[in-house]
């Protein structure tokens, strides 16, 4: 299978404790992004890369949020000190942006998190 | 902050008949693309439709922009079991960068 991969499938985790996802973008994808989606609601967008650089965050990402993606291959999201608000389903997407073209964003099945 | 609203927000048809959903959204945009999320899934790419294009079409799917209005349409013809999914409008500002979501259309198939 040579589309977005994310591990963990499924996270639960107790309140106040670390937790990492991993992401592992198509190959040879420059972009790659993160979204958190809630029930009932579209995905939102959180961070995006292109390569190793961190070019905007949202927001939503608080200080408790780090994401990265070192060499510009795979990426990591952490959350500090977790709270039950933070339970969400975190989605990966990936992309080819090309210097004449509209890149299309291929996500991966999610990490899906749940904060007791 | 959401840029785009479906409508409507559930759907419930008959196999063998036509979808049609609604995508409004409020700034000025690049392009808007439609994705489908099965239950609990990762969301599955349909269509790009750039700005200045009008109608697209993809086997089933049909879709089309009218930026004057601000508004997209996502026509499913001839639905099966299969196509039971949330269907979500999503645009982006440039050529490329993040996409806003909309809430999504539950649509249900019935056999």
């Amino acid at each position: 299978d040579t589309g977005v991969s994310q591990d963990p499938r499924h996270k639960i985790t107790k309140r106040g404790q670390n937790v990492t996802f991993r992401c592992d973008p198509i190959s040879e994808h420059n972009r790659l992004y993160w979204y958190r989606q809630t029930l009932g609601q579209g995905p939102e967008f959180l961070t995006y890369f292109q390569n190793e650089a961190q070019l905007e965050k949202s927001r939503l990402l608080s200080d408790r949020f780090s994401a990265e993606r070192p060499k510009g291959s795979f990426s990591t999201l952490e959350i500090q000190r977790t709270e039950q608000g933070d339970s969400a389903m975190y989605l990966c997407a990936s992309s080819l942006a090309m210097v004449h073209g509209t890149d299309t964003q291929y996500f991966g099945p999610g990490t899906r998190l749940t904060v007791l | 902050s959401q840029q785009g609203e479906e409508d409507p927000q559930a759907l419930s048809i008959q196999e063998g008949e036509n979808a049609t959903m609604n995508c409004s959204y409020k700034t000025s945009i690049n392009n808007l693309q439609w994705y489908r999320q099965n239950s609990g899934r990762g969301l599955v790419h349909l269509i790009l439709i750039r700005s200045n294009e009008r109608e697209k079409h993809s086997g089933r799917l049909r879709v089309t922009l009218d930026t004057s209005k601000k508004s997209s349409s996502l026509l499913i013809t001839a639905s099966r079991a299969a196509d039971t999914a949330s269907y979500f409008c999503a645009t982006g500002q440039g050529s490329w960068g993040k996409l806003q979501f909309g809430a999504g259309t539950q649509v249900v198939v019935t056999p």
